[in-house]
């Protein structure tokens, strides 16, 4: 069955920029979303078709897919920004989620 | 605004069966496609199924076709999971998650989530 890896944690000082990556086999052939989960808090999606934005998520969000690894990079990093990130996918006709990078803030 | 609110949830021994239900409003619930995913306890989310606006296409991960049914009742805007033969692994939180779109699709996104009920499967 097809996987999604990440990295269990990032860490990164406030106002850096933060790489999160997420890799699975031709991965950059299929579209990439990415959720941000904060303790007890539902998940909200801040990128989807590997590099959009929903609206009222902020621009330092970004992403890239390509090869076999999406990158959601978080441009001058808040305090806020201290989560988990998911990437998803889909393969054939069953959805796939990363198994998370936490993003520790320091 | 957009609500979608689980309940149903409890402890439940091995093998026995659970009905969740998500209570949708705020958004033509008829119009889209509805997913269910899961979390355990301390651990990552888990897509579990989809079901399309009109119930006419449903999905589910490995680990709990045949033992899992979606359904959803447009009249009533709420979407259902049947789960039987449950199992200790089951344990998790359930959320109810809206598509953007009316049919789940790879170009697509689940852009608004319930706050989930708690399943605890065990003896």
């Amino acid at each position: 069955s097809y996987e999604l890896t990440q990295s269990p944690s990032v860490s990164v000082s406030p106002g850096q920029t933060a790489n999160i990556n997420c890799s699975g086999d031709k991965l950059g052939d299929k579209y990439v979303c990415w959720y941000q989960q904060k303790p007890g808090q539902s998940p909200v999606v801040v990128i989807y078709q590997d590099r959009k934005r929903p609206s009222g998520i902020p621009e330092r969000f970004s992403g890239s897919n390509s090869g076999n690894t999406a990158t959601l990079t978080i441009s001058a990093t808040q305090a806020l920004d201290e989560a988990d990130y998911y990437c998803q996918a889909w393969d054939i006709s069953t959805v796939i989620f990363g198994g998370g990078t936490k993003l520790t803030v320091l | 605004q957009v609500q979608l609110v689980e309940s149903g949830g409890g402890v439940v021994q091995p093998g026995r069966s659970l009905r969740l239900s998500c209570a949708a409003s705020g958004f033509t619930f008829s119009d889209y496609a509805v997913h269910w995913v899961r979390q355990a306890p301390g651990k990552g989310l888990e897509w579990v199924s989809v079901i399309s606006y009109d119930g006419s296409h449903k999905l589910y991960t490995d680990s709990v076709r045949g033992r899992f049914t979606v359904s959803r009742d447009n009249s009533e805007n709420t979407l259902h999971l049947q789960m039987n033969s449950l199992r200790p692994e089951d344990t998790a939180v359930y959320y109810c998650a809206k598509d953007l779109r009316g049919v789940a699709v790879a170009a697509s996104y689940i852009d608004y989530w319930g706050q989930g009920t708690l399943v605890a499967v065990s003896s």
